[in-house]
This record gives structure tokens, C-alpha cells and sequence, in this order.
């Protein structure tokens, strides 16, 4: 059972425009929410996170969305820019050490100059 | 830089035989560390949790006996691929918490092994 379920698996966007990838998870304990971005034959590297006490936060052009309600969390990412071209996972677990991620399947962005 | 460091980045082995990865926390100290496996175009899928002097957990379908894992320090955990197989080829990636950083996780780079 998919504990994380993301989309869209891939999505093109024009140099400039902003790209949206949703999530959406079903275990209510989970308290912690990143977003990871990962280049080929790279590991992933963290990019942005919220907790459930915010419905949005944002870090330059990154800017996640949460609805606690409905279980689902996005990422944002403004004036999207040819270098963002990535592989997009997020995640979710329980905020406490020692705590796994469980991740999402991942979306390939390609931005288009 | 790199927090969590990973090593070798790419091996390739002899089907049969076996083959070590490292991760180490270059700064911090990790009581906790994980490993992952990540097929092309797939996602990261936990194997198991590494704690610090204790033996690891594993997750569901991930065999113990094959993938042995060993954190005998608080910066360095080892995954060990016994008797490895074409099909264990793969990229194995491992994570480690920095609790003094709000309980972020730090990823490796990586190790690519392929099993030939």
C-alpha cells in the first residue's frame, strides 16, 4: 500500500512559468513533510520542508502548500528555470529521530528554455 | 559540502561475490542512519535502519542475510551485499539524522553497483 502518493509522474514547463507537484498521504500520524530534489546519479538533497502547524511556507522560489484536512501538501516552484530540471520526490514520516522517510514516486521536471 | 559521505560511488562485482558501501557523517554524529534503494527512474525504497550498536531493522522482503548492515561507530554505517546477484545491481543510497538540525536528514551521494 502506497503510504505516499504523488503526481504527475512528469511535467514540462516553459522556462519562466511555474511548476506544481502535488502529494498526498494517508498515515494521519505523519507529522513531517520535505520535498527532495535529485539529479541523475546524485542522492537527493533537501530542498524544502513543513510541519502541519503552517499551511504554506516558502523559501525563495520553492513554496510548499499544505491542507492538513484533505492529507495533501504541494510544491511550488516559481519562474521555474532550466537548472531545475530534476527528479522531485516528496516525503512524509513522523517528526521525531530516527524516524524513516517514506517516499513519494518521484516527478521529472524538465523546464524548457 | 557533502554532510553524509558515501563510498565506493560506483563498483562493479562479480556475481558471487560480495561487496561493502560506507556511509559516514562527516560532521555529526548519527545514532540513526538508513539505507535506501533506488532503481532507474524509480524511487528511493527504505531497506532498513541502522542504529548505532544495536542490529538493524528491516523492512518487509529486504533479506537480512543478504543485505548485511553494520553501524559499529556513531559516524559509520556499512551495508554489505553478500553473494551478489545482476538483479541486486542498483543504486543504494543512505541517510543519516542530524537531531541538532531540527531533525533533518542528510542523504548521501550515492553508490552505484552493478553486479555483472
Amino acid at each position: 500500500q502506497q503510504q505516499v502518493k504523488q503526481s504527475p509522474q512528469s511535467l514540462i514547463v516553459q522556462k519562466g512559468g511555474i511548476s506544481i507537484i502535488n502529494c498526498a498521504y494517508e498515515n494521519t500520524a505523519f507529522d513531517y513533510f520535505p520535498w527532495y530534489q535529485q539529479f541523475p546519479g546524485k542522492g537527493p538533497a533537501l530542498l524544502i520542508a513543513i510541519r502541519p502547524d503552517v499551511s504554506e511556507k516558502k523559501e525563495g522560489r520553492f513554496t510548499i502548500s499544505f491542507n492538513k484536512s484533505a492529507k495533501q501538501f504541494s510544491l511550488h516552484i516559481m519562474d521555474s528555470q532550466p537548472g531545475d530540471s530534476a527528479t522531485y520526490f516528496c516525503a512524509a514520516s513522523k517528526y521525531q529521530a530516527g524516524t524513516a522517510l517514506i517516499f513519494g514516486k518521484g516527478t521529472t521536471l524538465s523546464v524548457s528554455s | 559540502g557533502a554532510v553524509v559521505s558515501q563510498h565506493p560511488s560506483r563498483v562493479i562485482c562479480k556475481s558471487g561475490t560480495s561487496v561493502k558501501i560506507e556511509c559516514r557523517s562527516l560532521d555529526f554524529q548519527a545514532t540513526t542512519m538508513f539505507w535506501y534503494r533506488q532503481f532507474p527512474k524509480q524511487s528511493l525504497m527504505l531497506m532498513a535502519t541502522s542504529n548505532e550498536g544495536s542490529k538493524a531493522t528491516y523492512e518487509q522482503g529486504v533479506e537480512k542475510d543478504k543485505f548485511l548492515i553494520n553501524h559499529a561507530s556513531l559516524t559509520l554505517s556499512t551495508l554489505t551485499v553478500t553473494s551478489a546477484h545482476p538483479e541486486d545491481s542498483s543504486f543504494y543510497i543512505c541517510s543519516a539524522y542530524r537531531t541538532n538540525s531540527g531533525n533533518t536528514i542528510y542523504f548521501g551521494e550515492g553508490s552505484w553497483l552493478t553486479v555483472v
